[in-house]
């Protein structure tokens, strides 16, 4: 059974970081590329990042670019996202994501506050 | 950055029929732009009810269909059930991913 687990959220002050882990089992991790999707509360979803199979190439929304790093560690099965300079508009829920075979799998999400 | 437009708000009758739009600031959604859509519910993760436009899976519930229309992509649910209210979102793929503002379709 796919499972995308992600973790590392909590209540951040504005211009702080924090680094986001998403552990996946129940597939092959180093065969997909994989995505930070984000959802503000009481909002709609919004593509974040998305790093290759190899992690040579990776995207970034313009919202994040330049404070956002994603990343991933294929021996570890494990995806990250080191986000700094953060800004009270990055409050979200955020969720591991990735596409196979028609489908899209969603982790739970981590939520991430960032408030004085 | 391409933008996808959806109708922020629907409302169906029981039993009725209602489509959902998807659309693209860049012109037609077409096939290449490999349309999916979402149902969440509060509470819950994305839920994959349509790929590649109009192909469902397993889980799909019958009365939901996806299609090309006028350009856009389209969801329609025929036969709309009490748990079928929920928020609807469209995916499309331009160079990365674009996701529509949603639909909160209402059962009412």
């Amino acid at each position: 059974e796919v499972q995308l687990v992600e973790s590392g959220g909590g209540l951040v002050q504005p211009g702080g970081s924090l680094r986001l882990s998403c552990s996946a089992s129940g597939f092959i991790f180093s065969s997909y590329t994989i995505h930070w999707v984000r959802q503000a509360p009481g909002k709609g979803l919004e593509y974040v990042s998305g790093i290759s199979r190899s992690g040579g190439s990776t995207d970034y929304a313009d919202s994040v670019k330049g404070r956002f790093t994603i990343s991933r560690d294929n021996s570890k099965n494990t995806l990250y996202l080191q986000m700094s300079s953060l800004r009270i508009e990055d409050t979200a829920v955020y969720y591991c994501v990735f596409q196979s075979n028609g489908n899209v799998y969603w982790g739970l999400g981590t939520l991430v506050t960032v408030s004085s | 950055q391409a933008v996808v437009t959806q109708e922020p708000s629907l409302t169906v009758s029981p039993g009725g029929t209602v489509t959902l739009t998807c659309a693209s600031s860049t012109g037609a959604v077409t096939s290449g732009h490999y349309p999916y859509w979402f149902q969440q519910k509060p509470g819950q993760a994305p839920r994959t009810l349509i790929y590649d436009a109009s192909s469902k899976h397993s889980w799909t519930p019958a009365r939901f269909s996806g299609s090309l229309l006028g350009g856009k992509a389209a969801l329609t649910l025929s036969g709309a059930q009490p748990e079928d209210e929920a928020d609807y979102y469209c995916l499309l793929s331009f160079s990365g991913w674009v996701f529509g503002g949603g639909t909160k379709l209402t059962v009412l």
